[in-house]
């Protein structure tokens, strides 16, 4: 199986709602990323965590980190239809094995 | 800045043909990566590239995928012969001195079908 799994699959919300999305791993990390994709396109990155770091803020999303128990979470607030997406997880260990995890399919409804 | 550019950006072809994915990742980036996405399997590494050379081919699924980078702006990756579980979608990515950061820049992706 892989190495980061996103739950859930597929979260609908409205419009102002907070989104929450989980991500599991398995060994030991450098760090973790968040990546969006937008239906028909590249990943872009959103937020990255490093291993010694528990919370990171970025505009409207939020990440934590727990390596004890080897997930991350990742939190938009304010949703907007424009988040509209898909949501990987991504872990690096070494210089350049990163391992993308199933993704979350975001819809956010006006 | 123009970002990692891929193409073809759609590519249709039948199977036993060869196909030939192109990549021209950022200036300057100095590490490139191939990844395949399907539904099945998800995000995929292929083969990452660091400075020209390649580092890590382990990914690669058989003998009929192959990649180069002959210099620092131009990758390609090229399956002979095509079949048709080769259909997905291939992404590039580069990255600039690992010191500076651990973002992977991603190029659109060129969404290949083998019938």
């Amino acid at each position: 199986s892989q190495q980061g799994e996103e739950d859930p699959q597929a979260l609908s919300i409205q419009e102002g709602e907070n989104a929450t999305m989980n991500c599991s791993y398995k060994t030991s990390i450098n760090n973790l990323q968040w990546y969006r994709q937008n239906s028909g396109r590249g990943l872009v990155h959103l937020i990255l965590i490093r291993s010694n770091e528990r919370e990171k803020h970025s505009g409207r999303l939020r990440v934590t980190l727990d390596t004890s128990k080897k997930s991350s979470s990742l939190l938009i607030t304010a949703s907007r239809a424009a988040d509209t997406a898909s949501y990987f997880c991504a872990t690096a260990s070494g210089t350049y094995k990163y391992i993308f995890g199933t993704g979350t399919r975001l819809k956010v409804l006006a | 800045d123009a970002g990692v550019i891929q193409s073809p950006r759609h590519e249709v072809t039948e199977m036993g043909q060869e196909v030939t994915l192109r990549c021209k990742p950022i200036s300057g980036h100095n590490s490139l990566f191939w990844y395949r996405q399907t539904m099945m399997r998800g995000l995929e590494l292929l083969i990452y590239f660091n400075n020209n050379v390649p580092i890590d081919d382990s990914g690669m699924p058989e003998d009929r995928f192959s990649a180069k980078m002959p210099n620092a702006s131009f990758s390609t990756l090229k399956i002979q012969p095509s079949e048709p579980r080769d259909s997905a979608v291939y992404f590039c990515a580069s990255r600039p001195d690992r010191v500076t950061t651990d973002t992977q820049y991603f190029g659109p992706g060129t969404r290949l079908t083998v019938l």
